[in-house]
């Protein structure tokens, strides 16, 4: 079965400084692992995706995140936090057959102080 | 091009009393998905439709919700009669074909308040 992890349901950084989010994946098989970005009152907007090309994903925004299988992570950073990127940020994992509805972490709240 | 569109924006109702939401896929998307989104939560799938047909609905509580996209294009959820904890945010999203890698694009969401 897989399931996602989302350490820290609250993290806040300074403008400038880095952001990471975490996020480690349960899964029998390896999966395909997104991120995806909710603003308030409106829904979700996908970051990036893994798909099991290359390791390094670069998303829009200035975000990326690395997949770490010896790790089962796959956490979300961007090297220097501006103030339009306080949102919630989901990790989500999906199967690579049949329903492959996606099953999502419980979030992190980002808050970038000025 | 257009992206999902959902209505209403805002429901408020009281317990026991019916509700339904719309949602209008991405033009040519085969697949539609309903999610559940509590205070808090991440998003819980509630069914899947590819085209027409139920994929998943694994976790729909069929006693009081029910879903339907009779012509494999909008489609309906209808919950009846609502309790308490069906407060939450209704998610539609849909992709293109049924492939696992595949993006799926969210509509803006249904925030139902059971009172």
């Amino acid at each position: 079965a897989q399931s996602v992890t989302q350490l820290g349901s609250h993290v806040s950084v300074s403008e400038g400084a880095l952001v990471l989010l975490r996020c480690n994946y349960s899964s029998s098989v390896p999966p395909y692992l997104f991120w995806y970005v909710q603003y308030p009152n409106q829904g979700l907007q996908l970051l990036l995706k893994y798909t099991s090309a290359a390791t390094l994903v670069k998303g829009i925004n200035g975000f990326e995140a690395e997949f770490k299988k010896s790790e089962t992570s796959f956490h979300l950073t961007k090297p220097s936090a501006h103030m339009s990127d306080a949102a919630e940020y989901f990790c989500a994992v999906s199967r690579l057959t049949g329903a492959n509805n996606l099953f999502f972490g419980t979030g992190t709240r980002l808050t970038v102080i000025p | 091009e257009a992206g999902v569109a959902q209505s209403p924006r805002y429901k408020i109702i009281e317990k026991r009393q019916s509700v339904a939401f719309w949602c209008n896929p991405i033009s040519g998307h085969a697949t539609l998905y309903w999610y559940q989104q509590i205070l808090g939560q991440g998003p819980k799938l509630l069914i899947q439709f590819q085209n027409n047909g139920v994929v998943d609905d694994s976790q729909l509580p069929k006693d009081r919700f029910s879903a339907e996209r009779l012509k494999g294009v909008d489609s309906t959820l209808k919950i009846q009669p609502a309790k308490l904890e069906d407060s939450a945010v209704y998610l539609c999203a849909s992709i293109p074909t049924s492939g696992g890698a595949d993006t799926q694009y969210f509509g803006p969401g249904t925030r139902l308040t059971v009172l």
